[in-house]
């Protein structure tokens, strides 16, 4: 079975700070996706990056990083210099396919951005 | 270029009753997935519909059926509410079974009392 674990249910930090949401998911596929969305107030899922099982090199996409590693199942997100945009609930996802049908959703973790 | 809509986006019901909800794909999306995501908790899939066919299934009752039209669009039955129902139920689209990204409308909330 899949599972996806987001240990923290909420953190706050002071603007420009720097924060790291951990993920750490279970499979038995060889073959799986992981995903990050943003969940702001309004309800609609955002989405901000897929990666797969074979590829994990780091990603880095303006304030935003990613941290991919096999050997501790792990899918970390980086936001640095936190914004009080950044204010929301963050959720990491897994996929046995190559789409996004049938994500295996973390439990979300949120995140406040004070001024 | 429209989003993924869904109507309505607040709802409430009495328990027994029966619901329908409505979701649009975005423009040019052929497959639509149905999620359940109580307060606190992250999105739990329900059911995929692809080509008008239920293509995959979540761990839900059958008092959750969903039904496709020829214009991509979807409705998400639920028969026979039960207080534990009220989520907020959000809609993905994408175009083909394995595509890479997947759009969310903003969800109806379902309030069962």
């Amino acid at each position: 079975a899949q599972k996806v674990t987001q240990a923290q249910t909420e953190i706050s930090v002071v603007e420009k700070e720097d924060v790291t949401l951990d993920c750490v998911y279970e499979t038995r596929d060889t073959t799986y996706y992981l995903f990050w969305y943003k969940q702001p107030p309004s309800g609609e899922l955002v989405f901000l990056i897929r990666r797969n099982s074979f590829d994990e090199q780091n990603e880095i996409s303006g304030r935003y990083s990613w941290n991919f590693q096999k050997s501790t199942s792990s899918f970390n997100f980086t936001i640095t210099a936190s914004q009080v945009v950044d204010s929301a609930v963050y959720f990491c996802a897994l996929s046995a396919q190559g789409g996004s049908e049938k994500l295996v959703f973390g439990k979300g973790t949120k995140l406040t951005v004070n001024p | 270029d429209a989003g993924v809509t869904q109507s309505p986006t607040h709802l409430i019901k009495t328990r027994g009753q029966q619901v329908t909800l409505r979701c649009s794909p975005k423009s040019g999306h052929d497959t639509v997935s149905w999620y359940q995501q109580a307060l606190g908790q992250g999105p739990q899939f329900i059911f995929q519909y692809y080509e008008e066919e239920e293509r995959q299934r979540g761990n839900f009752p059958d008092r959750f059926s969903g039904h496709q039209f020829p214009n991509y669009s979807s409705e998400l039955n639920v028969n026979a509410l039960l207080l534990g129902d009220s989520a907020l139920y959000l809609c993905a689209s994408s175009l083909g079974e394995w595509s890479t990204e997947a759009f969310f409308g903003q969800g109806t909330r379902l309030t069962v009392v």
